[in-house]
């Protein structure tokens, strides 16, 4: 149980247009999930929470504008990153949570993302 | 502000053998939860271990143990009987204030 899956797994995508990733929930509804990046060989980074039916909240230093979350469902958020450039290539991974609390974080396997 | 450092870039170990990766925490928060992860090759984050801090004893999951020092804010990786497939990215994290924070990670080698 608790299966998180990403999609799509890995995008590219020229410098200027919109990605969006999506974040589901495969067997448990999740009233929070979490959005991470990794950049090479380094650590995760959170960069918001998401609340099903409410406004993300963004880690100071990550553009609201940049990065759009949606979570509109218990099993689905969506993180856009829009108008992307080369910088924000990166690996990008969400967390979903159950009933059992936040501190029970299931993973997603991840989305690679690349900017030409 | 909650932060986990691990001195330890990258170790090896011998196959069957142990090996104790070595993780520090720093929280104002007196109730908090203590992770490890693993991080293989695909990239999939796999929970490793996980210790809640009102808990004095150590977590222990079949050949992986903790050594928790919670005045010391110490928080040890024990991997007993080391496999070849126990090679990965190993990273230290703290739940804490509805954030999990990670370190920046341990790269294990297992050497056959």
């Amino acid at each position: 149980g608790a299966v998180v899956s990403q999609h799509p797994s890995w995008v590219i995508c020229k410098s200027g247009t919109s990605v969006k990733i999506e974040c589901r929930s495969l067997d448990f509804q999740a009233t929070t999930m979490f959005w991470y990046r990794q950049f090479p060989k380094q650590s995760l980074m959170l960069m918001a929470t998401s609340n099903e039916g409410s406004k993300a909240t963004y880690e100071q230093g990550v553009e609201k504008d940049k990065f759009l979350i949606n979570h509109a469902s218990l099993t689905l958020s969506t993180l856009t990153v829009t108008s992307a450039h080369p910088e924000d290539s990166s690996f990008y991974i969400c967390s979903a949570v159950t009933s059992g609390g936040a501190n029970e974080q299931f993973f997603g396997p991840g989305t690679r993302l690349t900017v030409l | 502000a909650q932060t986990v450092t691990q001195s330890q870039p990258e170790m090896s170990v011998q196959e069957a053998e142990t090996v104790t990766l070595s993780c520090t925490y720093d929280t104002s928060e007196s109730d908090y939860y203590l992770f490890w992860y693993k991080q293989p090759p695909s990239r999939q984050m796999i929970l490793v271990i996980r210790q809640e801090a009102y808990k004095q004893q150590n977590a222990t999951e079949n050949r992986f143990s903790v050594n928790f020092q919670k005045a010391a804010k110490s928080f040890s990786l024990k991997i007993s009987d080391s496999q070849l497939g126990d090679a990965a990215m190993y990273f230290c994290a703290i739940f804490g204030n509805e954030k999990l924070t990670f370190g920046t990670g341990t790269r294990l080698t297992i050497i056959p």
